[in-house]
């Protein structure tokens, strides 16, 4: 069976600090690979997804990236955070037909 | 209009009672229809998924599609407490890499 990890659960950053949250998923192979975000009220804002290794689409222009070193591993960052950055941050995969996603646990980022 | 409308709620029944939760959406190439379930602090799961109009049923809950309308619908049967949680739907059009397109989610409180 699949699953989906992400790290860390929590994080308290000060603005204008950097970020790095991992999302790895096991049990597939060239899975898409999706990162949200979700605010109170607003619902789940996808941020960037990704078909391949290296291959990244952004939906939000922002101060965030994405990476993808690895077929099963994807990476949310940023250079300096910005207090709008703080919310529940998700990361999704799903099979290459895409219809279906599967949603990891979450990182909650609070920027002070 | 947005592509996906959802209930805003939230919404407070008693344990026992049926639960009718409700999307409509404008953007007739959609064809995958999901529920998905989101208990706090955590990350969404994915409850149903149907493919077109009809009914899906699994356990107490069913799913219900009517494209015709734009129209799709979760009920609840004898809602217990456990079911308090914030119900997402979300819909994608056919074709690989095709992305969900979410409504904002509406809060159950299932009151013993």
């Amino acid at each position: 069976s699949q699953t989906i990890h992400q790290w860390p659960a929590t994080l308290v950053q000060p603005v204008g600090s950097p970020l790095s949250l991992e999302c790895t998923v096991e049990g597939t192979s060239n899975p898409n690979l999706y990162w949200y975000r979700q605010a109170a009220g607003r619902g789940l804002q996808l941020l960037f997804y990704s078909v391949g290794i290296g291959q990244i689409s952004s939906e939000v222009p922002q101060n965030l990236s994405a990476s993808r070193p690895q077929d099963r591993q994807f990476i949310l960052s940023s250079k300096k955070l910005l207090l709008s950055d703080s919310g529940f941050y998700l990361c999704a995969w799903s099979h290459e037909t895409g219809d279906t996603q599967y949603f990891g646990p979450g990182t909650r980022l609070t920027v002070l | 209009q947005k592509e996906v409308e959802q209930d805003p709620g939230p919404l407070s029944v008693p344990e026992g009672a049926i639960v009718s939760l409700n999307c409509t959406y404008s953007n007739s190439a959609f064809q995958y229809f999901m529920w998905y379930r989101q208990y706090s602090r955590k990350g969404p799961e994915l409850l149903m998924y149907t493919y077109s109009s009809g009914n899906k049923e699994d356990g107490r809950f069913t799913a219900q599609v009517d494209k015709s309308s734009k129209y799709i619908s979760l009920f609840i049967r004898d809602s217990q407490p456990s079911d308090s949680a914030t119900y997402l739907c979300a819909m994608s059009k056919a074709g690989a890499n095709s992305k969900l397109t979410f409504g904002k989610g509406i809060t159950l409180s299932v009151r013993p």
